[in-house]
């Protein structure tokens, strides 16, 4: 599986769109995109995949660039129990290689 | 999505003794996955547990150290054995769901002194 980097934190003021970046440049035609959250050491949440379409669902949306080696996660208005670790994942096998994250703050 | 669930959710073991963790799907999933969180740590995948087979094991772990059960399509098992301070870590339990998605547990909490 493609290896992804991400900013280690990053701030978002209450009621603003967090847009939450990830570099997949190694990533593969088959492989798809994950991202998940992690809230104060739970168990990782899904939140959102695509292929090479932009997705959008209930909790957020993912724009993938056309050559599909960055994509950003962006959550339209964050509050505080956002504040999370996010992890974008790039999956072919489902052997989830996990990063390290970026830690958002979402602040009042 | 799945809904699963561990047991137990937190425990304190004593070194050299070996601890079961279980973990419970509300539905038949075909792929189950035990992954391992040392403290201020990313996820590190153990092991995928596969129904009616020997597990297969991630590079760095070894049956030995955490042999895992998976008697039927919807529960598995994953033993901390022999454990030592540095086992001290959340493990999670994670399931392919039918949609695609891979969901995790909510974790046990494992600290050994």
């Amino acid at each position: 599986d493609a290896k992804t980097t991400q900013p280690t934190s990053m701030d978002c003021a209450e009621g603003r769109a967090a847009n939450l970046p990830c570099n997949h440049s190694t990533i593969s035609g088959n492989e798809y995109v994950y991202w998940y959250r992690q809230i104060h050491s739970q168990g990782p949440q899904y939140i959102i995949h695509g292929l090479k379409n932009n997705e959008t669902n209930e909790m957020a949306s993912l724009i993938i660039t056309e050559d599909r080696k960055s994509s950003t996660l962006i959550l339209p208005h964050a509050t505080l129990r956002d504040t999370a670790v996010y992890y974008c994942i790039s999956v072919g096998t489902y052997k989830y290689i996990f990063g390290t994250g970026t830690r958002l703050k979402v602040l009042a | 999505s799945a809904v699963i669930s561990q047991k137990p959710s937190r425990d304190i073991c004593q070194r050299g003794t070996s601890l079961t963790i279980q973990c419970q799907v509300d539905s038949q999933v075909t792929m189950m996955f035990w992954y391992r969180q040392q403290p201020g740590q990313s996820l590190t995948l153990i092991a995928t547990a596969n129904q009616g087979s020997e597990a297969t094991y991630e590079s760095g772990f070894v049956i030995d150290k955490f042999p895992i059960s998976r008697p039927n399509l919807t529960f598995s098992t994953l033993t901390v054995s022999n454990m030592s301070p540095e086992d001290s870590s959340i493990y999670l339990c994670s399931v392919l769901s039918g949609s695609g998605g891979v969901y995790f547990g909510p974790g046990t909490r494992l600290l050994v002194l």
